[in-house]
């Protein structure tokens, strides 16, 4: 059972190149979430999936896109990447319900030059 | 709109005793679960406790035990008898139960545990 896996869990890009961080669940839950984390300012929620087939924006969602392309997988895309987009960017899943807690993966560290 | 505020950036406690990061929230929902995560050195996000509004009893899980003031809005996290391990940084975070399926975090606290 892996929980909720991320890939890849390092990357260097160049301002303006694009590319998509991949997160999976093996859980069977119906939310999935990005956020990403920067020094001083906790998470913030970046795009989410209640379910499968939604998604919606969080709190930062420019310069991002997210597909949930199954139940199991919510990928997000940087289609040109900026400096500002340096950051620790995390993947949670929840069942769904208010009261349940969210399951995290390990996080993929992101610098852009 | 939600707001959850952590006021101690960094805190100290000697290994052994007991400690209490503090954690207020803003919210006009009468139904809502409060959660706590640690997150150590290596980076990955761990849950600790979950207290929901209308939960009577205090949430306890291990060392871990949540001090909630529903009037004042607070949802303090007491962690006894300290140990190196639990050298951290802690979130503090709510989920209302309108349905918008968010959660809103803090800005966390960096707890050191001294020998």
């Amino acid at each position: 059972n892996a929980g909720v896996t991320q890939t890849p869990k390092f990357q260097v890009l160049k301002t303006g190149q694009s590319m998509t961080l991949q997160c999976a669940q093996d859980m069977n839950h119906n939310s999935m979430y990005w956020y990403r984390q920067d020094p001083g300012m906790g998470l913030r929620l970046i795009y989410y999936s209640a379910s499968e087939g939604t998604t919606d924006k969080g709190e930062v969602p420019n310069g991002y896109n997210v597909s949930r392309l199954n139940k199991r997988e919510f990928s997000l895309r940087l289609e040109s990447a900026a400096p500002s987009q340096t950051s620790v960017y995390f993947c949670a899943s929840s069942k769904g319900s208010s009261y349940n807690e969210q399951f995290f993966g390990p996080g993929t560290r992101l610098t852009v030059l | 709109a939600q707001k959850i505020t952590q006021t101690q950036p960094g805190m100290f406690v000697q290994e052994k005793e007991a400690v209490t990061l503090d954690c207020t929230y803003d919210t006009s929902d009468q139904s809502y679960g409060l959660f706590w995560y640690k997150q150590p050195s290596s980076g990955e996000m761990i849950f600790l406790i979950y207290q929901g509004s209308y939960d009577e009893q205090n949430a306890t899980e291990g060392r871990y035990s949540l001090n909630f003031q529903k009037a004042r809005k607070s949802a303090n996290l007491v962690i006894s008898a300290s140990q190196l391990v639990d050298s951290a940084m802690y979130f503090c975070a709510m989920r209302d139960h309108s349905g918008t399926y968010k959660y809103i975090f803090g800005t966390g606290t960096r707890l050191k545990v001294l020998a």
